[in-house]
């Protein structure tokens, strides 16, 4: 069974990166079963796509975050990393790391499993 | 690109079925998932395709979709039933997308 675990600063000043990485275990992040993903939520907000890149290690952004975003694996480390450059108040949010699954016959796809989040605080 | 949208918020009877709407222009071409979120907790996956349900889902969730609409019915709520639910699904441009999320409060 996949778990996921998010880590990084909870605290980052404006205009500076945030960094965040997504420890996986209960499988190799290299299989090719998911998308890795990050996603975030705004306080008392709704859900936002942020990207994935898939185990082959190509990257899909987000139309409105991708001018800041990058997403890489580190197989060796078994863990995916997420930096969102140039940050501002509006970046402040819980982060969640997920795995993405998806039927290519159809073209379904889900979201599990999920980490427990990291809350991300911009402030100077 | 296109949205999904969700009500903001429905009630049910406890032991009642109640009916979560998500309208998208996608949605006629690819099955939503569906996740519940709990106060302080993370999303967690309850239907995806056709319908599906992870493990340890109650049978009592179902998806089903009409048109350019999904939904997501609980039949016979329960009061831990009581949470944030969220659809997804893709745009047009391939960007997954989110409704806006559809609070349940269990009477």
């Amino acid at each position: 069974q996949v778990q996921l675990q998010e880590s990084g600063p909870g605290l980052v000043k404006p205009s500076q990166t945030l960094s965040l990485t997504c420890a996986v275990s209960g499988g190799s992040i290299s299989n090719g079963h998911y998308y890795w993903s990050w996603i975030r939520q705004r306080p008392g907000k709704g859900l936002e796509w942020i990207g994935f890149i898939f185990s082959r290690g190509r990257a899909y952004y987000s139309s409105s975050l991708k001018s800041r975003v990058s997403i890489n694996l580190d197989t060796s480390k078994n863990h995916f990393s997420l930096k969102l450059t140039s940050v501002t108040a509006a970046d402040t949010a819980m982060y969640y790391c997920a795995g993405m699954g998806f039927i290519p016959a159809d073209g379904t796809m889900w979201f599990d499993p999920w980490g427990q989040g990291t809350l991300v605080t911009v402030s100077s | 690109s296109s949205e999904v949208t969700q009500d903001p918020a429905v009630s049910v009877a406890l032991g009642q079925t109640v009916r979560i709407t998500c309208q998208g222009d996608t949605l006629g071409k690819y099955y939503a998932s569906w996740y519940q979120q709990k106060p302080g907790q993370a999303p967690s996956l309850v239907i995806y395709g056709e319908n599906n349900r992870p493990s340890g889902i109650p049978d009592r969730f179902t998806g089903s979709s009409s048109g350019n609409t999904a939904f997501l019915t609980i039949t016979g709520a329960q009061t831990e039933d009581e949470a944030d639910y969220y659809c997804h699904s893709r745009d047009s441009n391939g960007n997954q997308v989110f409704g806006g999320g559809t609070k349940v409060t269990v009477l």
